[in-house]
């Protein structure tokens, strides 16, 4: 089955400690994302990256790094740095020539 | 920059009864539009997307949507709701190029019995 899975659906982490969420995907996509969903607030974009070891900052990149060492994946890292790091995030592809980006599942993470 | 005003965030609406969901966005130059559907703690799905051509879209689970751009609005529409459709609904905005999609905020459709 072709899509895009992120690992682990539920991450729990304590303050001040650094934390990886997964994304990968088997639709042959060049373009990645990172989106942050808070309740009311929509999806905010993190960081994306058009093609592999090249990214660019989204709306809210402070306290988040990623790479883009392969084409099929894109880790988040969301680091000590970041101040409110409780949220949901989704990753999403895109197809080169199409409009349309794809969705992963999720990752809830909860840092107490 | 692109922007979109989803104009209600919550929705309550009785089954069988039909809905609209309002998103109005903002940009200079042409615009293509989306509208995804999500249900609790997933990802989200896309319902229906305007590209160009007849500006009547039809999508999945029988939802419709008509892109104004005298009014700058992609209005979704369904006739007829079920207990099933509750869920969140995001409208999207993208302009050419490599350009990430730009989401509103979400709106609520909570289908009561």
């Amino acid at each position: 089955d072709g899509g895009i899975t992120q690992s682990p659906k539920y991450l729990f982490r304590k303050e001040g400690q650094n934390v990886t969420l997964s994304c990968e995907q088997n639709l042959n996509h060049d373009a990645m994302y990172w989106y942050r969903q808070d309740p009311g607030q929509g999806l905010r974009l993190i960081y994306y990256s058009q093609i592999v070891n090249d990214f660019q900052k989204g709306d809210i990149a402070e306290g988040y790094s990623v790479s883009r060492e392969k084409k099929e994946s894109f880790p988040l890292t969301v680091t000590s740095a970041q101040k409110n790091p409780t949220a949901f995030y989704l990753c999403a592809s895109r197809g080169t020539g199409s409009y349309e980006q794809y969705f992963g599942p999720g990752t809830r993470l909860t840092v107490t | 920059a692109q922007s979109v005003t989803q104009l209600d965030s919550q929705v309550p609406v009785f089954e069988e009864a039909p809905v609209e969901l309002r998103c109005n966005y903002s940009s200079s130059v042409s615009v293509y539009l989306f509208w995804y559907v999500q249900y609790p703690n997933q990802g989200l799905q896309l319902l229906l997307k305007y590209l160009s051509g007849s500006t009547l879209v039809k999508g999945i689970n029988g939802f419709e949507a008509e892109f104004n751009k005298s009014q700058t609005s992609f209005h979704l529409r369904k006739p007829s709701v079920h207990i099933s459709d509750t869920a969140e609904y995001f409208c999207a905005v993208k302009v050419a190029g490599n350009t990430p999609l730009v989401f509103g905020k979400g709106t609520r459709l909570s289908v009561i019995a």
